[in-house]
């Protein structure tokens, strides 16, 4: 149980285009779900936390209209990195809590690697 | 601000030896911590967690880790490493919210 899917897995985009990754909980029901970007050898940075039906929240020095995030299920989140640039090449991991889990336990989705040529 | 540090970036062991990866963390409040662990290729998969009660914790794979408030400390251990231990392994934190605070990553490497 517990199972977090990511699409795609990979993607290569050009530079000025948008790209959608979902992150999806496939067993359980997830209200909040958390999108994270983890550069090459260093740790997962927390980008914003995705509520169903609300307004995501963003974490200082995310910019909000570039990183477009809703919530529209209990089992789907989508971030949209709109007019991408190379800079936003990265790994993009979502995570997900269970409703009915143990307090704070987040489950990982296995992640989106970005390249923006 | 809460930060998580992992002071030990890259370890490397022969199977059978013991291992112990550092976690600081810079709170003083009541906390939750976390191990996690990414196997090449893989999601991150929980280790063990501690919420309250004994501070020394099992967790899966024969892994275990001591809370040690007094030295803001949560390390890991594992008495034998095998060689599919071989991983990235990633402390956490939070504060009774759902933000997790992450170290940057331990990468083990254990050789036959």
């Amino acid at each position: 149980g517990a199972v977090v899917s990511q699409h795609p897995s990979w993607v290569i985009c050009k530079s000025g285009t948008s790209v959608k990754i979902e992150c999806r909980s496939l067993d359980f029901q997830a209200t909040t779900m958390f999108w994270y970007r983890q550069f090459p050898k260093q740790s997962l940075m927390l980008m914003a936390t995705s509520n169903e039906g609300s307004k995501a929240t963003y974490e200082q020095g995310v910019e909000k209209d570039k990183f477009l995030i809703n919530h529209a299920s209990l089992t789907l989140s989508t971030l949209t990195v709109t007019s991408a640039h190379p800079e936003d090449s990265s790994f993009y991991i979502c995570s997900a809590r269970d409703l009915g889990g143990a307090f704070n336990e987040q489950f990982f989705g296995p992640g989106t690697r970005l390249t923006v040529l | 601000a809460q930060s998580v540090s992992q002071h030990n970036h890259h370890v490397i062991l022969s199977e059978a030896a013991s291992l112990e990866l550092g976690c600081n963390y810079s709170y003083g409040g009541t906390v939750n911590l976390f191990w996690y662990v990414q196997y090449p290729g893989q999601h991150l998969q929980l280790l063990l967690k501690y919420f309250s009660g004994d501070p020394l914790v099992k967790g899966i794979k024969g892994f275990e880790a001591e809370f040690i408030k007094s030295k803001f400390s949560f390390n890991l251990r594992k008495p034998s490493v095998q060689w599919s231990d071989t991983a990235e392994y990633f402390c956490a934190v939070n504060e009774n919210t759902d933000k997790l605070i992450f170290g940057t990553g331990t990468r083990l490497q254990v050789f036959p």
